[in-house]
């Protein structure tokens, strides 16, 4: 069964900060993994998706890779806005989405 | 477009009591998935739907039943809700393209369930 690890589970940093977020899972059979954005009551919004065959995607401030051999993708942000403060949550896809718990990032002014 | 939405945005139900919650997307998507946030546990897919008639088991089924009569609508019913399922439900759908695998799921705002 597949296991998706996100660490650390929350994070506090000053604007302006490069940052790391990073997902693990226990499976390297998977399809692709996906990285949301979940603001409070709010749902998840898309923000990367590296196929398998893929190692990284970029998206304005934002990049992420994918090491399937290992099991490990990172979310990186750089140069950290207040309006960045949410929940960051990995999925990867295989026979199904598993999701991880997230890591909540607050970006103090 | 509307993306994916959801009905309804909150309920309170009492153990026992039965409801349907309805997701609809007009994006044409093949795919259709329920899932479940609870805190610390981050989303678990309740049952999902390939296309319009079918529907399968996800990770946690119990409890729940889903009907896909209409390519752009995926209904969750609980016969008989149980405090357990006190939860935040989120529908999503994608669609597939055979040379690529699927696609990037969208989601629904979600809807906050009670059951006291």
């Amino acid at each position: 069964k597949q296991e998706v690890t996100q660490i650390p589970a929350a994070l506090s940093v000053p604007e302006g900060e490069n940052l790391v977020l990073n997902c693990s899972f226990t499976d390297s059979a998977i399809y692709n993994l996906q990285w949301f954005r979940q603001d409070p009551g709010k749902g998840l919004t898309s923000l990367l998706l590296i196929q398998s065959s893929q190692r990284e995607q970029t998206s304005g401030r934002l990049n992420a890779s994918l090491d399937k051999s290992s099991g490990r993708s990172t979310l990186y942000i750089a140069a950290s806005q207040p309006g960045d403060s949410a929940t960051y949550l990995c999925a990867v896809r295989g026979r199904n989405m598993r999701f991880g718990a997230g890591t909540r990032l607050t970006v103090k002014p | 477009n509307a993306g994916v939405t959801q009905t309804p945005k909150f309920r309170v139900l009492k153990t026992g009591q039965s409801m349907t919650l309805l997701c609809a997307q007009d994006m044409n998507h093949e795919y259709m998935y329920w899932y479940r946030q609870d805190p610390g546990m981050g989303l678990r897919l309740i049952h999902y739907s390939v296309g319009e008639g079918t529907t399968a088991k996800g990770e946690v089924p119990d409890g729940y039943n889903v009907s896909r009569l209409k390519k752009q609508n995926f209904l969750l019913g609980l016969e008989s809700a149980a405090p357990s399922q006190t939860s935040v439900y989120f529908c999503a759908s994608s669609y597939f393209k055979r040379d690529r695998k699927l696609y990037e799921q969208y989601f629904g705002p979600g809807t906050r369930l009670t059951v006291t």
